[in-house]
């Protein structure tokens, strides 16, 4: 089954305490974006990578760093939590830029 | 940079009544998508109109793009309780380099039956 699988689903952590979210496609898409959503806010990307070994920050990536060493994996690493963090994030892929994106199921982050 | 405004923000109907939403863009945009998300689930692909003046229709969903490439809309006939739910449009106006999707705020969709 096509897929975008982002794990945890649920996080609560301390400030300061360095976490991962993973972030993994199996359809071979090489566009993989990072999006925080937050109430009244929508969705903002906070980076987006077009193939392995190239990203580029989006709107909100002050506190974030992601990288892109394969294709379907696209981890996003918060180095030092802080409670403006608290969001709901989510993954996404798509074929090339430009296609449908396809959203993981997300990951709902608590810092405290 | 680009913005993207969608509104209403929030609209309530009876069942069977119609719904639209708009979206307008500070930017020409190549591109717009428009994405639904369910209560607690995640986004999920709609539609993406290409051409000036493009109209698609899914079902009982009509999805305008207007001619000067900086408008959208999304008009749902005869509402159901299924159509519940947060609708996105995101547009791209990087004419091709640099790749980003902006999206809007969204317009939460609820139903009465």
């Amino acid at each position: 089954e096509a897929q975008v699988t982002q794990n945890p689903r649920y996080l609560i952590t301390v400030t300061g305490k360095k976490l991962t979210v993973t972030c993994s496609q199996n359809m071979n898409h090489e566009y993989m974006s990072w999006y925080r959503q937050d109430p009244g806010l929508g969705l903002r990307q906070i980076y987006y990578s077009m193939n392995v070994e190239v990203t580029d920050k989006g709107d909100v990536p002050e506190g974030y760093k992601v990288s892109r060493k394969e294709k379907r994996n696209f981890p996003l690493i918060l180095e030092s939590p802080s409670p403006n963090q608290t969001s709901l994030y989510f993954c996404a892929s798509s074929f090339v830029e430009n296609t449908e994106a396809f959203f993981g199921q997300g990951t709902r982050l608590t810092v405290v | 940079g680009q913005q993207v405004m969608q509104i209403p923000q929030y609209q309530h109907v009876q069942e069977g009544e119609d719904f639209t939403t708009y979206c307008n863009s500070s930017t020409t945009l190549s591109n717009i998508q428009w994405y639904k998300q369910r209560p607690g689930g995640h986004p999920v692909f709609l539609i993406q109109l290409v051409k000036s003046g493009e109209v698609k229709k899914q079902k009982r969903l009509t999805f305008q793009f207007g001619e000067a490439k900086k408008n959208s809309s999304l008009h749902i006939t005869a509402t159901q309780t299924t159509d519940v739910g947060t609708y996105f449009c995101a547009g791209d106006d990087s004419g091709g380099s640099n790749y980003k999707l902006t999206f809007g705020k969204g317009t939460l969709l609820t139903v009465n039956p």
